[in-house]
């Protein structure tokens, strides 16, 4: 079956530091790979996406690219921001299948 | 441990059939609970959430309820199914007692439910 293992938090980084929140997953067939965000006093919403095997997906300055050979999909971002606290979920779906999230990593920037 | 079941996995209704998803958590006590839904092409939607029996609050206007009539048990519902209901809906959890969202929220989510309406 489909599976995501997320990095375990917290998280807590200083202002302008370097970002990366760890993702694997075990998946049937070829799936797409999410990284969705909720931020505080929010539901989640979807940041970024990859289809297929060495596409990079990117937004807000997050950047994540899918490693078929690692079966990895990890989150980074060059600067971060105290705006960039809140929660951060790793997900796949394959063709047919429902979404498959991981947990859910807190990061918390301090200023 | 704490699980979430969320029934049935999928579902294909025709426009104006009632609707009604169910979802319960076991292994905790007083959580909050969501729908969420994903239509095709977007990223998730909460749709109601729950801090507490009979609680109920709705994030966006819509045709659809929701209630909770048990401390872990919370039901989706329509009267009448739109074509615009179909989509991925998720349920999900969190510990209680934040009133609500919080900065240090985490969800764990059922496996969700593909409706179609066609």
């Amino acid at each position: 079956g489909n599976s995501v293992t997320q990095m375990e938090g917290p998280v807590t980084l200083s202002e302008e530091a370097f970002l990366t929140i760890n993702c694997t997953y075990t998946a049937t067939g070829y799936p797409s790979l999410f990284w969705y965000v909720q931020y505080p006093g929010e539901g989640l919403q979807l940041l970024l996406k990859a289809t297929k095997a060495d596409d990079k997906g990117s937004n807000k300055g997050f950047e994540a690219t899918y490693r078929k050979e690692t079966t990895s999909f990890h989150l980074e971002k060059g600067s971060v921001q105290v705006s960039d606290s809140a929660v951060y979920f790793c997900a796949l779906k394959t063709s047919g299948s429902r979404l498959t999230f991981g947990e859910g990593t807190q990061l918390t920037v301090n200023p | 441990s704490q699980t979430i079941h969320q029934w049935p996995a999928t579902l294909v209704q025709p426009v104006g059939s009632p609707l009604s998803l169910e979802c319960t958590v076991e292994g905790t006590s007083n959580p909050n609970l969501y729908w969420y839904r994903q239509a095709a092409g977007r990223g998730l939607q909460l749709l109601f959430y729950s801090v507490g029996i009979g609680q109920i609050s709705s994030e966006v206007p819509q045709n659809l309820s929701a209630s909770r009539p048990q401390d872990r048990q919370f039901i989706l519902s329509s009267k009448k199914l739109l074509l615009s209901d179909s989509g991925f809906y998720l349920c999900a959890w969190s510990p209680g007692g934040q009133g609500g969202f919080g900065a240090n929220e985490k969800l764990f989510f059922g496996s969700g439910t593909q409706l179609s309406v066609l």
